[in-house]
């Protein structure tokens, strides 16, 4: 199958905490987990990413980790600020007819109180 | 370099009308993929290019298609529009096929009537 669940779908957090968003996915074989914001009114942007290979990846404030046993990887963003407000999207590679495409999570509209 | 680019950002057309939209990938870029994106659904694949060619196909009627031009710039059409077409149609461009970071264009807001 090819499916992401994304949870939660609204998270409100006050400055300063952390906040975590989880996804889970269908196809074992996937091997390429990307994080991407969007902001209101603007494009979606990669954050960060994740191979297979790899169980946790960190960029300053963000952190993604996988567990490929249980199909699920998970977005941390700690030291939360008022500018980490946005829609995020976890994705995963689902392998298709002999090619790759990402397939996207619903979103998580997270909200960092001032 | 300039971002990926999409024409027009915006269209109004009305039910059994067809529609073009337009991407420009980043230079260099030759992997073009579409995504229909609406509240609550997320981003929804719809189709890939490489080269000219279609690799990739999302679960969209054949009333959606697609097509890349010798310089990596790809169009979609959609026929016979629909109420439910309404939609932020985002193109993103990549240096090549398979699971790779993908830049997004602004999209093409379409409203149908």
């Amino acid at each position: 199958g090819e499916n992401v669940e994304q949870h939660p779908s609204t998270l409100s957090v006050q400055e300063g905490d952390s906040a975590v968003i989880k996804c889970t996915y269908s196809d074992s074989a996937s091997n390429y987990f990307p994080w991407y914001k969007q902001e209101l009114g603007k494009r979606p942007q990669l954050i960060i990413d994740i191979r297979s290979n790899v169980g946790e990846k960190k960029d300053q404030r963000i952190a993604v980790t996988l567990n490929k046993t249980a199909k699920h990887f998970s977005l941390h963003i700690t030291e939360t600020q008022p500018e980490d407000s946005a829609v995020y999207f976890c994705a995963a590679s689902i392998r298709q007819g002999g090619s790759e495409k990402l397939v996207f999570g619903k979103g998580t509209k997270l909200t960092v109180n001032p | 370099k300039a971002g990926v680019t999409q024409t027009p950002r915006y269209l109004i057309k009305t039910r059994g009308q067809q529609v073009t939209l337009s991407c420009s990938p980043i230079s260099g870029h030759r992997s073009v993929s579409w995504y229909q994106q609406t509240p609550g659904q997320g981003l929804q694949f719809l189709f890939e290019y490489f080269s000219e060619t279609q690799r990739n196909k999302g679960n969209f009627p054949g009333r959606f298609s697609g097509r890349q031009f010798s310089n990596s710039r790809s169009e979609m059409n959609v026929s016979t529009l629909e109420l439910g077409d309404s939609a932020l149609y985002l193109c993103a461009s990549s240096w090549s096929w398979g699971p790779n970071e993908q830049f997004f264009g602004p999209g093409t807001r379409l409203t149908v009537l």
